[in-house]
């Protein structure tokens, strides 16, 4: 069964360093996404990718964030100076239809220190 | 109002009971609703769409309520694997694009 992978699965990292998280979505899917659970807390809407362009982003999604389809089939969540709230769980996610049934990877685990 | 909005429970229950949860969300123009179910430090998986006349997956029920802006889910003879957290999701519509809008989760404990 096809499935969204990512990488890394945990990454820990210092306050004001880079971090690219990378996501495989299933081949066929048109629209990809970027959710963050913070421990203990809901599910969050980062952004939402299609044709090549955000489609949509939360406030959570601020200049320090930013995504790319640099081929065809990653897709990456950069995070340019990192803080310690941003240390969470980021999931990608991907779709057939815009508005259609979201597969999930199984996350990455970003530790700020 | 929250976008989607969900009691956090916990909710705990012996094995066999029956459970329902509710879900309410804000934007009337919403379309697409969902139940996820989320194991402890795991990506949520899908568990059931939700559709307009409502719709049964085993022992799983989901029903849609558009005049009250509310979607539920009904769990018959719960079993111990049934434990774990169950996201509403909903997608809010913006303008020509889309988001999938996560409600904060029902704990669920069955309780042996």
């Amino acid at each position: 069964e096809p499935e969204v992978t990512q990488t890394p699965s945990h990454q820990v990292t210092q306050m004001g360093q880079e971090v690219i998280l990378r996501c495989v979505p299933i081949s066929n899917h048109l629209y990809f996404y970027w959710y963050r659970q913070i421990l203990g807390q809901k599910v969050e809407f980062l952004v939402s990718f299609y044709n090549n362009e955000i489609s949509e982003k939360s406030e959570i999604f601020d200049d320090q964030f930013s995504v790319e389809r640099p081929d065809g089939s990653n897709f990456t969540l950069k995070i340019r100076s990192t803080k310690l709230e941003d240390s969470a769980m980021y999931f990608c996610a991907s779709s057939v239809l815009a508005a259609g049934q979201l597969f999930f990877g199984e996350g990455s685990r970003l530790t700020v220190l | 109002r929250k976008e989607v909005e969900q009691d956090p429970g916990p909710f705990n229950v012996p094995e066999g009971a029956t459970v329902a949860f509710n879900c309410t969300y804000s934007n009337s123009a919403s379309q697409s609703f969902f139940w996820y179910r989320q194991d402890c430090r795991k990506e949520p998986k899908l568990l059931m769409s939700v559709y307009s006349s409502g719709n049964e997956d085993g022992r799983f029920t989901a029903q849609l309520n558009r005049a009250s802006q509310y979607i539920s889910l009904l769990i018959r003879d719960s079993k111990l694997s049934d434990s774990a957290t169950y996201l509403c999701v909903v997608n809010i519509p913006i303008q020509g694009a889309q988001k999938l809008v996560f409600g904060q989760g029902t704990r669920l404990t069955i309780n042996p």
